[in-house]
């Protein structure tokens, strides 16, 4: 099993959907990181959480660490949404990263 | 602030070659992890390196190895190249080493092992 699950593994919307990504994890945690990878690999960070909820423009990010699920909201999609959404939980000095959930928006 | 780079970002090696990977760390950040992301999988942790150290390895052979210099800088060189190997291979840097700080990714290096 691994310390990280995301769901769902992949994800078709069309554009100006409310899209929710979910994450939960086994493993005692000091963070929890949401991260954007394009094609080509190039990974962008997009929140950090360590409680409670995070906004920044249409991306919402929050965070339950009793049940260990956090959960990344993107209101109004849009097609340069497009894009691998990974989730990484750092312990200790190591992050353990899901696998990640394709989302394809389409116009 | 040009955050983290890697080099080179494609890179063509053949079976049993070595190769040497380059980072240089987001400026002020002085921890450096080395990730592999094989081809639809979630990255895997290879090694830390603080203070010219490697401080944690995950479960990697030792044909992987690392260095940091003192500008914080890190490379990563593999032996023996396995077609196996084949990867992206990320770098992340982060300021303190056991602190709780934000890391910030590099774009990778492509590697493909023929």
């Amino acid at each position: 099993k691994n310390e990280v699950e995301q769901s769902p593994q992949n994800l078709t919307a069309q554009e100006g959907e409310f899209i929710t990504i979910n994450c939960s994890y086994s493993v005692g945690i000091s963070a929890l990181h949401w991260l954007q990878q394009h094609p080509g690999g190039g990974i962008v960070s997009l929140f950090m959480l360590s409680s409670g909820k995070k906004k920044h423009g249409r991306l919402i990010a929050t965070i339950n660490i009793q049940e260990k699920h956090s959960s990344l909201h993107i209101t109004a999609s849009h097609p340069r949404d497009s894009a691998v959404y990974i989730c990484a939980v750092k312990t200790g000095n190591q992050f353990y990263f899901g696998t990640g959930t394709s989302l394809t928006v389409i116009p | 602030d040009a955050g983290v780079t890697q080099s080179p970002t494609h890179l063509i090696k053949t079976r049993g070659q070595q190769v040497t990977l380059r980072c240089s760390p987001k400026s002020g950040h002085d921890t450096v992890s080395w990730y592999q992301q094989a081809l639809g999988q979630g990255p895997q942790f290879i090694f830390q390196y603080y203070e010219e150290e490697e401080r944690q390895r995950g479960n990697f052979p030792d044909r992987f190895s690392g260095h940091q210099f003192p500008n914080y800088s890190s490379e990563l060189n593999v032996n023996a190249l396995l077609l196996g190997d084949s990867a992206l291979y990320l770098c992340a840097s982060s300021l303190g080493w056991n602190m709780n700080t934000e890391a910030f990714f590099g774009q990778g290096t492509r590697l493909t092992v023929v």
